[in-house]
């Protein structure tokens, strides 16, 4: 079936635009959440949503950062006012429920000139 | 301390070698454990899951060592098809997120 899908693949902003990540999760997982990677770095958690569960944002770097999911399915990831320490590929995954096996997108590339 | 350390390498072979990858991980609330594999430039996809009592599959041997918070992934007979980052990886003590180390660079060559 069809696996976890993300849009843009790639995206180009200037430093202090909005940016709006699209993820569609697999169909049936109650599950999403969302990792970015950084050059040389490891995946860094950025935020989980569980059905209609309020969502764990722990791992968002700042408050211009934020997410939603609306009906329980795709899920927005959202930049504001964008910064070059922002340039990453941001990855989503989904599965059946917590704990169970995640599976990824192909990611976003952001690059913040 | 890092949440998941690994030793990055990268770990050169020839095709047919055995290759050994260590994880440490800080936090002892952590309940499960994976190994996963990243191709270059591509997700990262579940190679396997890690048990206390170890499992093999196929030419993989994953083992789990609670008390030292250790865990390890043996690759028996390595392929060119092989080369490739593995990433260890343990749930975070609310048991939602992936907490991943950086990853092991393994090559293998012909």
């Amino acid at each position: 079936g069809a696996g976890v899908s993300q849009s843009p693949s790639n995206k180009v902003t200037e430093k202090g635009k909005d940016v709006e990540l699209r993820c569609d999760p697999i169909s049936g997982h109650t599950a999403l959440y969302w990792y970015r990677q950084s050059l040389g770095q490891g995946l860094e958690f950025l935020i989980y949503f569980q059905g209609n569960s309020a969502p764990d944002k722990s791992g968002l770097p700042s408050d211009r950062f934020s997410a939603e999911r609306t009906g329980g399915s795709v899920s927005t990831l959202t930049i504001q006012r964008t910064q070059q320490e922002d340039s990453a590929v941001y990855l989503c995954a989904s599965s059946v429920d917590r704990a169970y096996e995640q599976y990824f997108g192909p990611g976003t590339r952001l690059t913040v000139t | 301390r890092k949440e998941v350390e690994q030793d990055p390498g990268p770990f050169n072979v020839p095709e047919g070698a055995t290759v050994a990858f260590n994880c440490t991980y800080s936090n002892s609330a952590s309940q499960s454990f994976f190994w996963y594999r990243q191709d270059c430039r591509k997700e990262p996809k579940l190679l396997m899951s890690v048990y206390s009592s170890g499992n093999e599959d196929g030419r993989f041997t994953a083992q789990l060592n609670r008390a030292s918070q250790y865990i390890s992934l043996l690759i028996r007979d390595s392929k060119l098809s092989d080369s490739a980052t593995y990433l260890c990886v343990v749930t975070s003590q609310a048991g939602t997120a992936l907490i991943f180390g950086k990853g092991t660079t393994l090559s293998v060559s012909s």
